[in-house]
This record gives C-alpha cells, sequence and structure tokens, in this order.
C-alpha cells in the first residue's frame, strides 16, 4: 500500500539553525513528491516538488529537498530557519496513473528566537 | 495566493443536517480536488472532478457527493453529517488530471458538526 512517513511529529529549533524535516515514502511506481506548509488556520502553500531529473530540487522561502530513492525519502532542508518558518509541513506523494496525492501527518516546526 | 477560492471559511452544522461548500478553481484549471483535513492530520483525499466528471474517488461514504460546473468550479455536498466530519475541507484546482500536475489549495472551509 502507498504511505507517507514523516516520523518527527513536533521539532523545535533556534532562529538561524539549520533545518532537516524528513518524509519515508512506500510507492511501488517512480513517485512524484511534494512539500506543502500550513500556516495556522490556512491553507496548503507549495514549497517544492519533485517529477524526474536532478534530486536536489530548490523550492521558495530558501527550501530545498533532496530525493534519495535508494533510502524512499524526500528530506525538506533550510540552513538557516527564520521565525516565520514556523508552521506545518507536509510531504505528499503521487504517481503517474493516480489522481490523488498521499500525505503524511505533517510535522509541526517550532522556531526560538 | 493560489487563485482558487472557498466559502464558506466557517460554518457550524448539527448532526444530521446536511451542507454544501464551494470552490472557484484557478484561471486555467479544469480539475477541482477534494480533501478533508482532521485537526492534527494530514489531508486524506474525497474526490476529484475532471471536465465534470468524477474522475477518482478515495475512501469516503457515498454521503459524500460533488458536482463540477461548466466554468470547473465545484461544489462538496456532505448529507447526514456526522460529529466526526467535523474537519477543514480543502479544495485544490489543477490544468489536468493526475498526479503530475501540481494542484493548488484553497484556504478551506471550516466544518465543525455539532
Amino acid at each position: 500500500a502507498q504511505s507517507v512517513t514523516q516520523p518527527d511529529i513536533h521539532i523545535t529549533v533556534s532562529e538561524g539553525a539549520s533545518l532537516e524535516l524528513r518524509c519515508n515514502y512506500s510507492y511501488g511506481a517512480t513517485p512524484y513528491l511534494f512539500w506543502y506548509v500550513q500556516s495556522p488556520g490556512q491553507g496548503l502553500q507549495l514549497l517544492l516538488k519533485y517529477f524526474s531529473g536532478d534530486t536536489l530540487v530548490q523550492g521558495i522561502k530558501g527550501f530545498e529537498a533532496e530525493f534519495k530513492r535508494s533510502q524512499s525519502s524526500f528530506n525538506l532542508r533550510k540552513p538557516s530557519v527564520h521565525w516565520s518558518d514556523a508552521a506545518e509541513y507536509f510531504c505528499a506523494v503521487g504517481s503517474s496513473g493516480t489522481y490523488k496525492y498521499i500525505f503524511g501527518t505533517g510535522t509541526r516546526l517550532k522556531v526560538l528566537a | 495566493e493560489t487563485g482558487v477560492t472557498q466559502s464558506p471559511t466557517h460554518l457550524i452544522k448539527t448532526r444530521g443536517q446536511q451542507v454544501t461548500l464551494r470552490c472557484s478553481s484557478q484561471s486555467g484549471h479544469n480539475t477541482v480536488s477534494w480533501y478533508q483535513q482532521a485537526l492534527g492530520q494530514g489531508p486524506q483525499f474525497i474526490f476529484q472532478y475532471y471536465r465534470e466528471e468524477e474522475n477518482g474517488r478515495g475512501n469516503f461514504p457515498p454521503r459524500f457527493s460533488g458536482l463540477q460546473f461548466p466554468n470547473y468550479s465545484s461544489e462538496l455536498n456532505v448529507n447526514a453529517l456526522e460529529l466526526d466530519d467535523s474537519a477543514l475541507y480543502l479544495c485544490a484546482s489543477s490544468q489536468r488530471a493526475g498526479a503530475r500536475n501540481t494542484i493548488y489549495f484553497g484556504e478551506g472551509s471550516w466544518l465543525t458538526v455539532v
């Protein structure tokens, strides 16, 4: 069965520190991978996406993610976190021939001043 | 701003009632998907509409139904509301059906069932 796992429910980092949010997927076909961010009470904003090609993907707000097929992972990174990055982050996966995304349960990021 | 608009933003209904949520897709997008996001959870796929036809459905009962109109706007209808239907309902649009077409979400409609 297709699934997405975000092992960390909560992460707290200090402002200016680096960040890595983990995402692992289980998918039979070549996956399409996405990271979305959701601020409290808001909808989801697309940060970045991977379909094929270069496994290191750049997104908005200084985020990047790396697709590692051997580890079935698509971890999100940012070299220096800003207080405004505090939000919930969702990893999602889709694939060719499907019409839906499967989302992880999210990682809530707290940023300390 | 994704250009996807949803209404209403918040509503409260009583168990057993019916509700209709509305969504206007981004200009140029002909596909609308609906997701349910319960508190503390990730979004769960309800169904997708492509050119006014249901294109796929998740594990939701038939009392969840939808429509897509010629202008590609969409409605989600839920009958016989249950307490567990309390959630954020997200509409997303894309240029075409299929997972390779990135979906863009609206701000959502918060439904509380009491």
